[in-house]
């Protein structure tokens, strides 16, 4: 079966790092992306990854390892509209997107 | 571009009712899709349609249908709702199957009791 794991939730502190893995077993693989979601609102993207390696923009950063099934999302220099959902999905064989549940990160001042 | 509407945003349906669910983008997106979205759990796929006049099922179609008679607008229907269709629709678009993004709208928050 096709499944992206990622933690339920997360807290951190303001101006600080924080960083949220991905794992995924998914049928063929066609990129990964990161939406971020506030509560009560639709996901908007964030990041896209198919090759191996960083990206980087801004205070946002998206890795991916395909060898490993993991990627991960970097947030720098946190700030409290940062609180939100983080959600992984795949694109998998069929060019459909497979989402994770998403990881609700917490910011504490 | 006002984007993806949806409506309505809210939605209380007793069971066995029937109700359709709008979408309308007018971003000229070939693609559309709808998702539901339940607690504590991703996003799942219900239909999609790669443009006016082709629709295929999702990962999760039973109990929903769909029709794409032009570009912009996508709706979903809901034939004899059910307790386990409580949930958060949300539509979505993308100029292809290859983009990068996809464009929600707002989403429509539907409770059958």
């Amino acid at each position: 079966g096709q499944n992206i794991d990622q933690p339920t939730e997360m807290t951190a502190t303001e101006g600080a790092i924080v960083q949220i893995n991905c794992t995924y077993q998914t049928s063929g693989f066609n990129g990964l992306f990161w939406y971020q979601q506030h509560a009560g609102e639709a996901p908007t993207f964030l990041s896209y990854n198919v090759l191996d390696g960083l990206e980087e923009k801004g205070r946002f950063s998206s890795f991916l390892s395909r060898s490993k099934g993991y990627s991960y999302l970097l947030l720098k220099e946190l700030q409290m509209k940062d609180s939100a959902s983080y959600l992984c999905a795949v694109r998998d064989s069929n060019y459909q997107l497979i989402w994770g549940a998403g990881t609700k990160l917490i910011i504490k001042p | 571009n006002a984007g993806v509407t949806q409506t309505p945003k809210f939605r209380i349906l007793k069971i066995g009712q029937s109700m359709t669910l709008q979408c309308t983008q007018d971003m000229n997106h070939n693609y559309m899709y709808w998702y539901r979205q339940d607690p504590g759990m991703g996003l799942k796929l219900i239909y999609y349609s790669v443009g006016a006049g082709i629709t295929d099922k999702g990962e999760v179609p039973n109990g929903y249908n769909v029709s794409r008679s032009t570009t912009e607008d996508f709706p979903l229907r809901l034939e004899l709702a059910a307790p386990s269709q409580t949930s958060v629709y949300f539509c979505a678009s993308s100029y292809s199957e290859e983009s990068y993004e996809q464009y929600f709208g707002p989403g429509t928050r539907l409770t059958v009791t």
